[in-house]
């Protein structure tokens, strides 16, 4: 499976935009870029996926590198629901889904 | 949105007995589901994959013996701890993969089941 590397962790303030960056060097042409987060005691949930172009939702945009072999998680106003565990993750096809680490992410009041 | 649901979301047995957790899609038919473990302040870790009408897939180091997962229908995953140890005490979660074109679509988890093994 390809990996990914994310911080351990991250803080930011209530309002301003976060910036979660993740990087996978070895990524292959046919992985997809998905990120999804974890609040505590709950199941993870989707926020986003891509291939090759940015990607905008109501939840956050998805930036990919060029090159994709980096890709930054943009949450444009944070507020104190987003502090979770965001995880960034390579996909290829209908292939299982491997979690890494993620990055904890704290906002502050 | 699609849904998954999963039951029960917390169960306390005693060591020796078998638990069983259910997972099911609930709006859409789901062929294949996913099973991972969590434990406190780590990452999820994939247990098997799920085939509907099929046996199930295991990953390296876990045991299929113990770990029994039965997808009988397109919108029902179960899987049942047999003769439950404290050390399978953990957060159990299931998932389903919704559309999207080549199958890359996003995958919807449950909410989770905690069991605890006395």
């Amino acid at each position: 499976d390809a990996k990914t590397t994310q911080p351990n962790s991250m803080e930011s303030n209530e309002e301003e935009p976060v910036h979660l960056p993740c990087n996978h060097s070895t990524i292959s042409g046919t992985d997809y870029i998905h990120w999804y987060r974890q609040l505590p005691s709950q199941g993870p949930e989707y926020v986003i996926h891509g291939l090759t172009s940015n990607v905008n939702n109501r939840m956050a945009s998805l930036a990919i590198a060029e090159d994709r072999k980096s890709s930054t998680l943009i949450l444009h106003r944070a507020t104190l629901r987003d502090a979770a565990v965001y995880y960034c993750i390579l996909v290829q096809g209908a292939q299982k889904l491997v979690f890494g680490q993620g990055t904890r992410l704290t906002i502050n009041p | 949105g699609a849904v998954v649901s999963q039951h029960p979301s917390r169960v306390i047995c005693k060591s020796g007995t078998s638990v069983k957790i259910e997972c099911r899609s609930l709006d859409f038919q789901a062929t294949t589901m996913f099973w991972y473990r969590q434990f406190p302040k780590k990452s999820l870790m994939l247990m098997a994959t799920s085939n509907e009408g099929s046996k199930a897939t295991y990953e390296q180091g876990v045991e299929k013996d113990k770990f029994l997962i039965n997808h009988a229908s397109l919108t029902l995953s179960t899987l049942t701890v047999t003769s439950a140890h404290p050390e399978d005490s953990s957060f159990y979660i299931c998932s389903a993969r919704g559309g999207g074109r080549g199958g890359t679509g996003e995958l919807f988890f449950g909410e989770g089941s905690r069991l605890t093994v006395l």
